[in-house]
């Protein structure tokens, strides 16, 4: 089963707009870390957020972390159609030894232009 | 510096075939991470090796196997190909386990389709 849940599924806006995708996961973690996907290609990481973070930004990046409802949510601001990919949100299980990364099924933006 | 390159970047395999998909990591990284990303399901873990040793293994049967060379390469083989089996299979590494507090570099996959 997946640890993380991306929602929505599917997003379209504007360009110029902002996107918020929003991840839900289910056990304790010791960081939440974003990555972008362009149609087929391999992931690209975003940033990451470790558990003791509430907050961090990168450029046009803004990631929050609320470990007491186990979501997280990427905020891209002012986005453009270059920003059209789907996003990834991906965990480090706490405490759970060789596990790597848990990623969950993703949402695709579409920036339009 | 080169990425994480896959090869091939196309496969086209009968059911019952074999298939053997390869992944060179970034220099000086010894973990290798293969991922399926089938339509619709996300990316569902497969195996991970590290300085040559299987750490873990995801919930796939065992006709999903792979390993990894003394110079950190990798090579996925799936035996007695299915349908289900198409799919895009994405190949990461990192610097041993700091990867899951680094993070990962992903190749551009090798798109696999069993027909």
């Amino acid at each position: 089963s997946q640890q993380g849940e991306e929602d929505p599924q599917a997003l379209s806006i504007q360009e110029g707009e902002n996107a918020t995708m929003n991840c839900s996961y289910k056990t304790s973690i010791n960081n939440l870390q974003w990555y972008r996907q362009n149609s087929g290609r391999g992931l690209v990481h975003l940033i990451l957020i470790r558990s003791n973070e509430r907050e961090k930004h990168s450029g046009r990046l803004r990631v929050t972390l609320d470990t007491s409802k186990k979501s997280s949510s990427l905020l891209i601001t002012a986005s453009r159609a270059a920003d059209t990919a789907s996003y990834f949100c991906a965990t480090d299980v706490l405490n759970s030894g060789n596990t790597p990364l848990v990623f969950g099924k993703g949402t695709r933006l579409s920036v339009i232009a | 510096e080169a990425g994480v390159t896959q090869s091939p970047t196309h496969l086209i395999k009968t059911r019952g075939q074999q298939a053997t998909l390869r992944c060179s990591p970034i220099s000086g990284h010894t973990s290798v991470y293969w991922y399926q990303q089938a339509l619709g399901l996300g990316l569902q873990f497969l195996l991970w090796y590290d300085e040559g040793e299987e750490r873990n293994r995801g919930n796939f049967p065992p006709r999903f196997s792979g390993r990894q060379f003394p110079n950190y390469s990798s090579e996925l083989n799936v035996n007695a190909l299915e349908l289900e089996d198409s799919a895009l299979y994405l190949c990461a590494s990192s610097f041993g386990q700091a990867g899951v507090w680094l993070g990962y570099t992903f190749g551009s996959g090798t798109r696999l389709t069993v027909v």
